[in-house]
């Protein structure tokens, strides 16, 4: 059974055009983080949630948001999608910051 | 400037012999590694870990190694199997530093694809 469900599996969006990608866990974790992956790349951390806490990393552009409204969701909003911002979309959770991540199967995110 | 380094993008291997993938790292904090596995159009899944405070970790057929001194770590698969064939994702933490100094950097992994 998933415990960290990513919806939608793949997302296409306009240049500009605001998207949100939504992802829930049965885990009952109390930290969830958003990472982007590029082709061939690390995966790169966005931000990340310890409860109710907001931690922005320092290089997470400001076009990148989020919002978590219980333990079990949490949503990466894209006010302006560019070009670059096609990516997967990683959401992963843990019990406890330096605990083992568990991941989500990703949302591919494509910008025409 | 990356912190978790992957140099090998790819890997090939027959089955039942030895994988050997390396990742090196430039941060004398980091006091925790991981090893991801991940299949295509899965995310990653959690495969082994080691503390600082070891230089070996074994878990059936997957052991990794720690060089502190050279800040290198391996993953040995033995023996291969085909459905070993999968991207490897190392990643480290300063987990005992606390805050977000937690959070894992990861390397950007090595496809290995192990030939029947």
């Amino acid at each position: 059974d998933a415990m960290v469900i990513q919806n939608p599996r793949y997302q296409v969006t306009q240049f500009g055009k605001p998207v949100t990608l939504s992802c829930s866990q049965t885990l009952n974790h109390n930290v969830m983080y958003w990472y982007q992956q590029k082709s061939s790349q690390a995966p790169k951390l966005l931000f990340h949630y310890y409860d109710k806490d907001f931690n922005n990393e320092a290089d997470t552009p400001d076009n990148f948001q989020s919002r978590r409204p219980n333990t079990s969701f949490c949503f990466l909003d894209i006010r302006s999608p560019g070009l670059g911002d096609a990516a997967m979309y990683l959401c992963a959770t843990s019990r406890g910051r330096q605990a083992q991540q568990h991941f989500g199967d990703g949302t591919r995110l494509s910008i025409l | 400037d990356q912190q978790v380094k992957q140099n090998s993008p790819s890997l090939s291997v027959q089955e039942g012999r030895i994988s050997i993938l390396n990742c090196d790292y430039t941060n004398s904090m980091f006091d925790y590694f991981l090893w991801y596995k991940k299949y295509p159009a899965e995310g990653p899944t959690f495969l082994i870990s080691i503390s600082s405070i070891k230089d070996k970790n074994e878990d059936g057929r997957f052991t990794v190694f720690l060089n502190k001194s050279a800040k290198h770590l391996s993953l040995h698969i033995v023996p291969s199997q085909p459905g070993d064939s999968a991207v490897y994702f190392c990643a480290a933490s300063a987990r005992s530093y606390g805050g977000s100094q937690g959070n894992l950097i990861f390397g950007k992994g090595t496809k290995l694809s192990v030939k029947p």
